[in-house]
């Protein structure tokens, strides 16, 4: 199975601030990279999917990038509502296996 | 709108099995593929199995693989997970999930159900 690392596993942020998370896949994957923000007690929801392709309903501040092996969610200006954990996901082969999280949290 | 309803979880025994069952509705079940990922309590998620939309092809985790069987029924708009031979670490909270793009394989999951929590403890 492809491993999918996500780095940092944590961060501290404040409202405003400017974030970047980065995933990184153990071989190619061409862009079949999505993003997903999960808040505590529900289920995941897709922000970006195709690497760099926002999902409809989410807001602009969210972008991706990335093709090959390395890729970033940044997140343009933090709002009280993006505290919550995001997970990167590769779709290149099955099973479709997600990164460990990272856990974004006020500062 | 589209919704997917997933059922059956509960308590089982290390060994035991279940069946869980996603009703989805909303959409044209038959075109998408669909998958269910696992959420073990505190920890992150999991794929552990995808289904093509026709239900000719399916694929496991290696965790999984030999003690699990995923299947649809098209025709009520369901998709179900057999889970058998049940270790204490398959405690999670199982989402049904519809991957975006009409009979593509390689793509995000649009659409997660509000999950069913499966506890195997003795």
């Amino acid at each position: 199975d492809i491993q999918m690392t996500q780095s940092p596993s944590s961060l501290s942020a404040s409202v405003g601030d400017r974030v970047t998370i980065t995933c990184r896949a153990s071989q190619s994957i061409d862009n079949y990279l999505n993003w997903y923000q999960q808040k505590p007690g529900k289920a995941p929801k897709l922000l970006i999917y195709a690497a760099s392709n926002l999902q409809s309903g989410v807001p602009s501040r969210f972008s991706g990038s990335g093709s090959g092996a390395d890729f970033t969610l940044t997140i343009g200006s933090l709002q009280p509502e993006d505290f919550a954990t995001y997970y990167c996901q590769q779709s290149y082969s099955t099973p479709h296996t997600f990164g460990q999280g990272t856990n974004l949290e006020i500062k | 709108e589209v919704h997917l309803v997933e059922s059956g979880g509960g308590l089982v025994q290390p060994g035991g099995s279940l069946r869980l069952s996603c009703a989805a509705s909303g959409f044209t079940f038959s075109s998408y593929v669909m998958s269910w990922v696992r959420q073990a309590p505190g920890k992150g998620l999991e794929c552990v199995s995808v289904i093509s939309a026709s239900g000719g092809h399916t694929y496991y985790a290696d965790s999984v693989k030999g003690r699990f069987t995923i299947s649809r029924d098209n025709s009520k708009s369901t998709l179900y997970l057999q889970m058998n031979s049940l270790r204490v670490e398959d405690t999670a909270i199982y989402y049904c999930t519809k991957i975006k793009q009409k009979l593509v394989l390689h793509d995000g999951s649009d659409i997660w159900g509000q999950g069913t929590m499966v506890t195997v403890s003795s």
